[in-house]
């Protein structure tokens, strides 16, 4: 069983640093690309990265690049988010998603229940 | 990267037919064959109901379609039942190697 388990998530303050990790299980992580979508409380959904089976790819939404940073450990099959510069529009519930193939597409099959960011003073 | 344009809600009976547009760009959907659907019931995890624009994963009922013309995509659901009430949101594929974009999300109500 696919299972993507977040974590890493919590209150911090404007222009301080979170990481988030993905743990993942039941399929062979390294074979697939990830991705980090994000959703504000009652807002829709907002893609901010994504990386390939081998981080030989990587990509980010406009509203995060320069301060966010997505890695993956193939070795421990996690998946991170380096959020630096926190900013209160940051604030949302960061689902982690497998992608279906080894790079990146818009193909999702599988999605943690999230983790939730509250950048607030 | 701007979010694709949804209709904000739309609604049905049970039995009918709607549909959900999904209008972009020629950079975004317009020039990719990469536009996918997504369902997310309140309080749940999105799921992937259409891929590559008309393509159902297995599991998914066919009552559920897709289809592009020009710069916009479609979610089709026919038959509408109580339990595809929830909120859509369409993905495509916004050129370079790993740019991504959602749209804004539609809201289904089956009346």
């Amino acid at each position: 069983e696919v299972q993507l388990v977040e974590s890493g998530g919590g209150l911090v303050q404007p222009g301080r640093s979170l990481r988030l990790s993905c743990a993942a299980s039941g399929f062979t992580f390294d074979d697939y690309a990830m991705h980090w979508v994000r959703q504000a409380p009652g807002k829709g959904l907002e893609w901010v990265s994504g990386i390939s089976w081998n981080s030989g790819s990587i990509g980010y939404a406009d509203s995060v690049k320069g301060r966010f940073t997505i890695s993956r450990d193939n070795a421990k099959n996690s998946l991170y988010l380096q959020m630096n510069s926190l900013r209160a529009e940051d604030t949302a519930l960061y689902y982690c998603a497998k992608d279906w193939r080894h790079y990146v597409t818009t193909n999702f099959d599988y999605w943690g229940q999230g983790t939730l960011v509250t950048v607030s003073s | 990267q701007s979010a694709l344009t949804q209709p904000a809600s739309v609604s049905g009976s049970p039995g009918q037919s709607i549909t959900i547009s999904c209008t972009g760009t020629s950079s975004d959907v317009g020039s990719y064959n990469l536009v996918s659907w997504y369902q997310q019931h309140p309080g749940k995890a999105p799921k992937l109901m259409i891929y590559e624009g008309s393509k159902r994963p297995s599991g998914v009922s066919n009552r559920f379609s897709g289809s592009k013309s020009g710069n916009t995509a479609s979610l089709t659901i026919s038959g509408l039942q109580a339990e595809d009430e929830a909120d859509y949101y369409c993905c495509s594929y916004a050129g370079s190697s790993t740019d991504v974009v959602f749209g804004g999300g539609t809201k289904l109500t089956v009346l």
